[in-house]
């Protein structure tokens, strides 16, 4: 049972260069997330998707494109990075339904833009 | 923004002793949720709370939901070495379905 995985788990990129991490669930989980952790900030959320197809904006998604053509995939796209989106990227799914918000989190991916 | 105010921001504990950490907001949540994170890892979820007043205990850990819904409290008793981590509260707003604000985080370090 893999869960929820990422890919790299490391990347260094040059400034300008476009980036892709990955996010794969082995769950079937309806929504899946996209959130960058830096140091004083926490967690915040950069994307969101509640089904294939159905993705929205959280709070800092500016620089950043996602897509979901498939439930289980949900790749992030860094279009031409940029040394401000330095930090470490997690994804997390979670089946809301009736009382269920928890949201289950990737191992992360350190992405340094130099 | 960040809407949880977390305190506090670190603690320095000696093994074998209790430490208490908190979320407040101004916001009223529907569910409570608290997090772990080793260092190079991913959060782990530790306890869900969803009815204000809910008691949850996980091993040593215990959580509460706050009576008015703007606050949850975590305690670990008898701390050891293992515990050392950075905890994370989350809330659920009844307006935001399926996403959740997040505090910034309780580092905690024991010593033996």
């Amino acid at each position: 049972d893999a869960g929820i995985t990422q890919s790299p788990r490391y990347k260094i990129t040059e400034t300008g260069r476009q980036v892709t991490l990955m996010c794969h669930q082995t769950w079937s989980h309806s929504y899946m997330f996209w959130y960058r952790q830096d140091l004083g900030h926490g967690l915040r959320l950069i994307y969101y998707s509640a089904a294939a197809d159905i993705t929205d904006k959280g709070e800092v998604p500016d620089g950043y494109v996602v897509s979901r053509s498939k439930t289980e995939n949900f790749p992030l796209t860094l279009e031409s990075a940029t040394r401000s989106q330095t930090s470490v990227y997690f994804c997390a799914s979670s089946e809301p339904g009736g009382r269920t918000y928890e949201q289950y989190f990737g191992p992360g991916t350190r992405l340094t833009v130099t | 923004g960040q809407q949880l105010n977390q305190s506090p921001q670190s603690m320095f504990i000696q093994e074998g002793e209790d430490v208490s950490m908190n979320c407040t907001s101004s916001s009223i949540f529907n569910t409570w949720l608290w997090y772990k994170q080793d260092p190079g890892e991913g959060p782990v979820l530790l306890i869900a709370l969803y009815k204000a007043g809910e008691l949850t205990s996980n091993g040593r850990l215990t959580a509460q939901f706050g009576i008015t819904r703007k606050d949850s409290f975590l305690n670990i008793s008898a701390s050891i070495p293992s515990d050392v981590g950075i905890y994370f509260c989350a809330g659920q707003l009844s307006d935001s379905w399926g996403k959740l604000q997040f505090g910034a985080g309780t580092q905690v370090v024991v010593t033996p």
